[in-house]
């Protein structure tokens, strides 16, 4: 399993734009990167996933450079309530029996 | 996607004792995991939870300390056998397809105190 590095921790203010980076040199061909949220006493929630190039939904952008080496999550105009922390995974469910493998995250934390 | 429904939220127990977490969920759905986080941690894979077998467990988690149930596609409890303080963590249920890591979903999970 491709191992992942992150940020421990990041400082944002409000209404900045939030850049996570996630590290992954061993990614297999197969693997997929993905990205979770986690606020205190919840889950996991997931955010957004992406095999290459740049994907975007209505909470994220996801950036994966060609070598598909690292990956950046990039999080618009933060709020507080984006106070949490972010997990990058990465792996290929279909041969790891469906598992999740978790890292030891990011912990974002906006102030005012 | 799936709603997860993890009972108790919360227990404080005796260490020697045992506490059994529940979790149903929904839908029915193929894959079913259980997770622990200690507490300031990330999330460490406990087992995968087989529907009409044996759980498979991960490295460093036996079956006598966490069995577990899976007895249909919407349901499973996890069992933390013989208590001690470092049992003591947040344990999560979560269910996937299994063909892709996008939409796994979480229970809110159960924070156990040991003491």
């Amino acid at each position: 399993l491709a191992k992942t590095t992150q940020p421990i921790s990041m400082d944002s203010y409000e209404g900045q734009e939030v850049n996570i980076t996630c590290s992954h040199n061993n990614i297999a061909t197969n693997d997929y990167i993905t990205w979770y949220q986690q606020f205190p006493s919840q889950g996991p929630r997931f955010i957004i996933q992406g095999y290459k190039t740049k994907v975007t939904n209505e909470v994220a952008s996801l950036f994966i450079p060609a070598d598909r080496k690292s990956s950046t999550l990039s999080l618009p105009r933060v709020s507080l309530s984006d106070t949490a922390v972010y997990y990058c995974l990465v792996g290929d469910p279909v041969n790891q029996g469906g598992k999740l493998i978790f890292g030891q995250g990011t912990e974002l934390s906006v102030k005012p | 996607s799936a709603v997860i429904s993890q009972k108790p939220s919360r227990d404080i127990c005796q260490r020697g004792t045992s506490l059994t977490i529940q979790c149903q969920v929904d839908s029915q759905v193929t894959m079913m995991f259980w997770y622990r986080q200690q507490p300031g941690q990330s999330l460490t894979l406990i087992a995968t939870a087989n529907q009409g077998s044996e759980a498979t467990y991960e490295s460093g988690f036996v079956i006598d300390k966490f069995p577990i149930s899976r007895p249909n596609l919407t349901f499973s409890t996890l069992t933390v056998s013989n208590m001690s303080p470092e049992d003591s963590s947040i344990y999560l249920c979560s269910v996937g397809g299994g063909e892709r890591q996008e939409g796994y979903t979480f229970g809110s999970g159960t924070r156990l105190t040991v003491v």
